[in-house]
């Protein structure tokens, strides 16, 4: 197994605070990535890493910011949690080349309840 | 109308039973992505393919390039394959994956 856990994997939390979720890897990819998951959305995209301190925006990244200070850890957070952030929220990683995702590893996922 | 599509949307077979998935796309991929996420659980990469067929046990891939289609087999079906199986297309521009919104399968023994 890929070696990719998220923390927390369950949080409750009150509108308005800050909420920050830790995506740790050993497997030195290059490419990480946070994603939501919501009944009748699928998953999708918040933020990606394409290398230390190289990040951008995915399709529903207002709300959200991203942090990777070193190549195992990408951090997403929630400086302001809204009830509309509730969601399971995944973390995935792929050694992308050559216009290829490569396959993709994801962590256990983080459930976040916002109240 | 979502860039991918899966259908069907759910599937309840009896076990033994052979199960198509499909999925369909209308943007440029350079490959397709097949998971797999048990109830609770987190999410599994089953294939990527971007031409042809692949299998592994009892599973098969298979994908058309120019029809813009792929699809999952099962072949045997067993309790255990119950679950949530989406498809994934690799952007051909821009480093992205477009995710179909799954399809939820039940077999029953």
């Amino acid at each position: 197994d890929a070696g990719i856990t998220q923390s927390p994997r369950h949080k409750v939390t009150e509108t308005g605070t800050p909420v920050t979720l830790r995506c740790h890897q050993t497997e030195n990819h290059r490419y990480m990535y946070w994603y939501r998951q919501d009944p009748g959305h699928g998953l999708r995209l918040i933020h990606y890493s394409y290398g230390v301190k190289d990040t951008d925006k995915g399709e529903v990244s207002d709300g959200y910011s991203v942090s990777r200070s070193k190549t195992e850890d990408f951090l997403l957070t929630l400086e302001s949690a809204t009830s509309s952030q509730t969601s399971v929220y995944f973390c995935a990683i792929s050694g992308r080349t050559g216009g290829f995702t490569g396959e993709l590893f994801f962590g256990e996922g983080s459930r976040l309840t916002v109240l | 109308k979502n860039e991918v599509e899966q259908s069907p949307q759910n599937l309840t077979a009896q076990e033994g039973e052979f199960i198509t998935i499909n999925c369909s796309y209308s943007v440029g991929i350079s490959a397709l992505h097949w998971l797999q996420q048990h109830p609770g659980g987190g999410i599994v990469s089953l294939f990527m393919l971007s031409s042809g067929k692949k299998k592994h046990g009892r599973l098969i891939a298979t994908i058309n390039i120019q029809e813009k289609h792929s699809s999952l087999h099962i072949t045997a079906s067993h309790p255990r394959d119950s679950a949530v199986y989406i498809c994934a297309g690799d952007m051909e521009y821009g480093n992205k994956l477009v995710f179909g919104a799954g399809t939820i399968l039940r077999v029953k023994s």
